[in-house]
């Protein structure tokens, strides 16, 4: 089956300072990788994702690049504010498969004021 | 509508109750899922619903009973739950069963006394 791996575990910057999460995967099949942002008590949220026929994707502040030979994706916030703070999970799902979403286990990322 | 909704938002019940948590969506999403979370891990995958049938049980305890009334609500049925059982429950929903965007519920936060 599928195995993500997820670094760093716990993430401290100021802010305004860039943040980087990455994620490695093992199933070849895997071809669709979101990206959760978790507050405190609250439900995961979408807040990127990315297909195996493109290699980066951005959103204002946040983007995900993505190399299939290395089996890896990385997501980047820049100009990180305190409402950033949260914790964030990456994913990724194989199509043609059972869909079954493998959850990495998550980076806590704090940004101080 | 673009949410999905659970109810309710705090359960405490004991070993011997029953009980039932709730979980709709307006989204014309035909796949269901049923996740546990347990503090600062990410969400685990319980149950998969498509097209109203399960179509995926992660080898979850007979004690939860899923039931899919229709394409738009989802139940998971509690009886004699153990301690360890206490989480948050994520219902989640997506287009198809795939690899698609899953929208999740707020949870409802279980506590086993």
């Amino acid at each position: 089956g599928e195995n993500v791996e997820q670094h760093p575990s716990t993430l401290s910057v100021q802010e305004g300072d860039s943040a980087v999460i990455k994620c490695t995967y093992s199933d070849s099949a895997s071809n669709y990788f979101p990206w959760y942002k978790q507050e405190l008590g609250k439900r995961p949220q979408l807040i990127i994702d990315i297909r195996s026929n493109v290699g980066e994707k951005k959103d204002q502040r946040i983007a995900v690049t993505l190399n299939k030979t290395a089996k890896h994706f990385s997501l980047h916030i820049t100009e990180t504010q305190p409402e950033d703070s949260a914790v964030y999970f990456c994913a990724a799902v194989a199509s043609g498969g059972s869909y079954i979403p493998t959850f990495g286990r998550g980076t806590s990322l704090i940004v101080h004021p | 509508d673009t949410e999905v909704t659970q109810t309710p938002k705090h359960l405490v019940m004991g070993m011997t109750n029953k009980k039932s948590l709730k979980c709709e969506q307006h989204m014309g999403h035909r796949a269901m899922y049923w996740y546990k979370q347990k503090a600062k891990k990410p969400p685990e995958l319980m149950f998969v619903y498509s097209y109203e049938k399960l179509s995926i049980n992660e080898s979850v305890p007979s004690r939860f009973s899923p039931e899919c009334p229709n394409s738009s609500l989802l139940n998971l049925h509690l009886h004699a739950l153990q301690p360890e059982d206490s989480a948050l429950y994520l219902c989640a929903s997506s287009r198809l069963a795939g690899d698609e965007t899953q929208y999740f519920g707020p949870g409802t936060r279980l506590l086993v006394l």
